[in-house]
């Protein structure tokens, strides 16, 4: 089946400090990909919709200069979270689509802990 | 808006023992209804779905039923395994945004050989 990856898979980094997160779809082209963040013990919340060469679309509630997104090839998509405080820390997951298909393929997630 | 609710974990069980996750949902139109299982340092994989109501998913032995009349799709399998061990999410969308997907908080389950 189609795989995504996440790098890193786990990143503790200073308040203040900007990090970034890589989503890749290995095997097949993403026309668009998620960023979901889940908090523990709760549901996965989406964040916003990339689609390749366009800019991402934000769910009601998330910051877009706070969450940066780039989806700049078909195969790639980062999520920069610019300037991170602890109340950043979480589990950032990410999926893929490829094109005319519904199901959508995940990675295994990105903890975050800003300290 | 829609939401999600399934029972919290962690649910605990022997080999063999039958399985039932609750899972209710809340949604404003007729929604498509999903199980994801998400394995230990993996991405979450999709288990099985269903799309209009008395249908019925299945796949390794898992079964869920859409029931319209009680906002439910609970999972069901008859004999675990070790290797079902694993968290698994309910979670649905609705037709008008299918890419779209509400998810439930999950819940962790544990197989004791």
């Amino acid at each position: 089946g189609a795989v995504v990856s996440q790098h890193p898979s786990w990143v503790i980094c200073k308040s203040g400090t900007s990090v970034k997160i890589e989503c890749r779809s290995l095997d097949f082209q993403a026309t668009t990909m998620f960023w979901y963040r889940q908090f523990p013990k709760q549901s996965l919340m989406l964040m916003a919709t990339s689609n390749e060469g366009s800019k991402a679309t934000y769910e009601q509630g998330v910051e877009k200069d706070k969450f940066l997104i780039n989806h700049a090839s078909l195969t790639l998509s980062t999520l920069t979270v610019t300037s991170a405080h602890p109340e950043d820390s979480s589990f950032y997951i990410c999926s893929a689509i490829a094109g005319g298909v519904e199901t959508q393929y995940f990675g295994p997630g990105t903890r975050l802990l800003v300290l | 808006g829609d939401s999600v609710t399934q029972m919290e974990g962690p649910v605990t069980l022997s080999e063999e023992a039958f399985l039932t996750i609750n899972c209710t949902y809340t949604a404003t139109g007729y929604p498509s209804l999903f199980w994801y299982v998400q394995y230990p340092g993996e991405g979450l994989q999709l288990l099985l779905k269903a799309t209009k109501a008395d249908d019925k998913g299945s796949n390794k032995g898992f079964e869920a039923t859409y029931r319209k009349e009680t906002t439910s799709f609970h999972l069901e399998k008859g004999s675990v395994q070790v290797s079902d061990s694993a968290v698994y999410f309910c979670a649905l969308s609705e037709p008008s945004s299918a890419s779209k997907i509400i998810f439930g908080s999950g819940t962790r389950l544990s197989i004791r050989p």
